[in-house]
Parts: C-alpha cells; sequence; structure tokens
C-alpha cells in the first residue's frame, strides 16, 4: 500500500496558470517536505513542515508556496509557474529525529508550456 | 563549495564486478548519511544508512563512512544490470531535519 501519495503523478500547466500538487501521508509523519528536482540534478529542498512549523528555504522563490492544513495532507502551490519551474516535485515525509529516512512518494512530473 | 558532492559519472563496469560510487560533505557535524537509488522518472528509494564510523554492509551494499575526511561510500559487490541507476548521496547536517542530497553518480552495469 502506498504510503506517501502524489496526486497528479504528471501535471501540465501553462505560463503563469496558478498550479496545486498534492501529497498526503498514511503513516502520521510529523515531518513533510517538499522537494524540487530537475533533470540530472539533485533533489532541492524548497520547504518542509515540522508538525504546523513552516521552514522555508532562503533560496526558494517566492513564487512557491505551501500548506499543511493537517497532519496527513500539503500541499505545494506554485502562483505563476514559469518555464523553469518545470521539474519533478518530490514529497517526503520523517517521523522526528535526525537519524530517521524519508519515505518519498511517487514525485509529480510538472510540464509548463 | 556544494554541501554534498559526488562525481556525476557515468561510472560503467561490467556485470559481476563491484561499483564503487563515492560522496564528500561539507558540514563537519552531519551525523546521518544515506544512499538513495533513483530510477529514471522515478522517486529516489533508500538503500542504506549509516551514522557511525566504518562499514554497515547489507546484502550486495557496503556503506563506508569515514567522518575525519568527512567522506562517504557506497559498494555494491556482484554488479546486476539492474543495478544501472542514479545513486544519490544524502546527509542530515547539524541539528537540522534538513535532508541534503549530492547530484547524484549514474551507474551503468554493462551485461
Amino acid at each position: 500500500d502506498a504510503m506517501v501519495i502524489q496526486n497528479p503523478r504528471y501535471q501540465v500547466t501553462q505560463f503563469g496558470k496558478p498550479v496545486t500538487l498534492s501529497c498526503s501521508q498514511t503513516l502520521n509523519h510529523n515531518v513533510m517536505y517538499w522537494y524540487q528536482q530537475k533533470s540530472s540534478q539533485a533533489p532541492k529542498l524548497l520547504f518542509h513542515y515540522y508538525d504546523k512549523d513552516f521552514n522555508n528555504e532562503a533560496d526558494t522563490p517566492d513564487n512557491f508556496q505551501s500548506r499543511r492544513p493537517n497532519t496527513s495532507f500539503c500541499f505545494l502551490d506554485i502562483r505563476s509557474p514559469g518555464l523553469g519551474d518545470a521539474a519533478m516535485y518530490l514529497c517526503a515525509t520523517s517521523t522526528r529525529g535526525l537519524n530517521e529516512k524519508l519515505f518519498f512518494g511517487s514525485g509529480t512530473q510538472l510540464s509548463v508550456l | 563549495q556544494k554541501e554534498v558532492e559526488q562525481n556525476s559519472g557515468p561510472l560503467s563496469v561490467p556485470e559481476g564486478a563491484i561499483a564503487s560510487l563515492n560522496c564528500t560533505y561539507s558540514d563537519r557535524v552531519s551525523q546521518s548519511f544515506f544512499w538513495y537509488r533513483q530510477y529514471s522518472g522515478k522517486s529516489p528509494e533508500l538503500i542504506m544508512s549509516i551514522y557511525s564510523n566504518g562499514d554497515k554492509e547489507d546484502g550486495r551494499f557496503t556503506a563506508q563512512l569515514n567522518k575525519a575526511s568527512q567522506y562517504v561510500s557506497l559498494l555494491i559487490r556482484d554488479s546486476q544490470p539492474s543495478d544501472s541507476a542514479t545513486y544519490l548521496c544524502a546527509v542530515i547536517s547539524g541539528n537540522s531535519y534538513k535532508l541534503i542530497f549530492g547530484s547524484g553518480t549514474r551507474l551503468l552495469v554493462r551485461p
């Protein structure tokens, strides 16, 4: 059974048209992450939630926002997608603690036309 | 300097050989180290985790950690074509809960 679920698997949007990616988890993990991964590059952390505490990376563009209405769900909102935002977006979860591994969803591949 | 550095490869090895993948990291107080495997178009999957100096073995995989040298490696014995993928080194730095990835090494196992 999938434990971290991302929808949709593929998303196509138009330049400048807002888009929302969703992530849900059945693990009851405290921490949820959003990563952006472009082709042949490292996954880049955009932000993470420690319970309800939101932590934004310093270099995450203002165009990207996130919501976590409850433990199970987390959303990534891209207000005005540009061509450079086309990428794989990965949601992951972990428990508290430094030694815990991340559980990844299958990712959403975003295309911007 | 990147926080986590890997040679991008590709590293090409024949089937049955040992593949050796290397990674260095910049944060001396890093405590947790991971190797993830990523197939093209898929999300990363955890292969190994290591937290203390020395070797850790799991089946055909051995992770090695040297904190003094800020170096972590992954050995894959009896490499199979199905091992062909990108291997991402990842580090939890300091006291944060953030996992920082290297850009990965692409491994090709030739039949």
